[in-house]
């Protein structure tokens, strides 16, 4: 398996306040990504990152910042948690070459109430 | 912008034959199908690329139309293990902003 580790797994946390998720990888993939996904809506991409300090948006980003300081760790931050950022949120990591599969990480379950 | 996928969900007997598909609007460089069972990480399943080829895995196979922009996934003579959502998660390009559609929900039942 994949070294890839969520953190944390589960939070639970009030509308207003800030919230970091940590993906941390021990594979040196290049590729990270954070999803969330939603009952009827499937994964969808929040933001992704091409290496250090190179990150790009992706369909839902309004609400989400990322920052990537080192090749393996990708943290997400949500400035001011609302109710509709209740989700499972999903990292995953991707190595350099075309035909390179993701391996995602465990997921964490935040409530924002 | 997600690709779409089709059916939505699917209920079979074990033993009996499913394809599910994958579209989208956009030109596409490669297409990826992960499963997810419930409570747990999607895992992968396959990769297909530019050049039309089909590849398969056990009795799981897939097709890639980069004309149609669509792919397909076969799953033949299923199993209860089959069960799960099927995502299909496609690029557009070389920038790797891998984007999934909604899934399939696929039932199996002895």
């Amino acid at each position: 398996d994949a070294g890839i580790t969520q953190s944390p797994r589960h939070k639970v946390t009030e509308t207003g306040t800030p919230v970091t998720l940590r993906c941390h990888q021990t594979e040196n993939h290049r590729y990270m990504y954070w999803y969330r996904q939603d009952p009827g809506h499937g994964l969808r991409l929040i933001h992704y990152s091409y290496g250090v300090k190179d990150t790009d948006k992706g369909e839902v980003s309004d609400g989400y910042s990322v920052s990537r300081s080192k090749t393996e760790d990708f943290l997400l931050t949500l400035e001011s948690a609302t109710s509709s950022q209740t989700s499972v949120y999903f990292c995953a990591i991707k190595g350099d070459r075309e035909n390179e599969k993701l391996f995602f990480g465990s997921g964490t379950q935040l409530s924002v109430l | 912008q997600q690709p779409v996928q089709s059916p939505q969900a699917v209920i079979l007997r074990e033993g009996e034959d499913a394809v599910i598909n994958c579209s989208s609007s956009k030109a596409l460089y490669s297409v990826h199908w992960y499963r997810q069972k419930h409570g747990e990480a999607p895992i992968f399943l396959m990769i297909l690329l530019k050049g039309g080829e089909q590849k398969g895995h056990d009795k799981i196979s897939a097709s890639f139309n980069e004309k149609k922009q669509q792919s397909s996934l076969y799953l033949t003579a299923s199993q209860l293990s089959y069960s799960g959502t099927y995502f299909c998660g496609t690029l557009g390009g070389s920038n790797y902003k891998l984007t999934f559609g909604k899934g399939t929900l696929l039932t199996v039942n002895p």
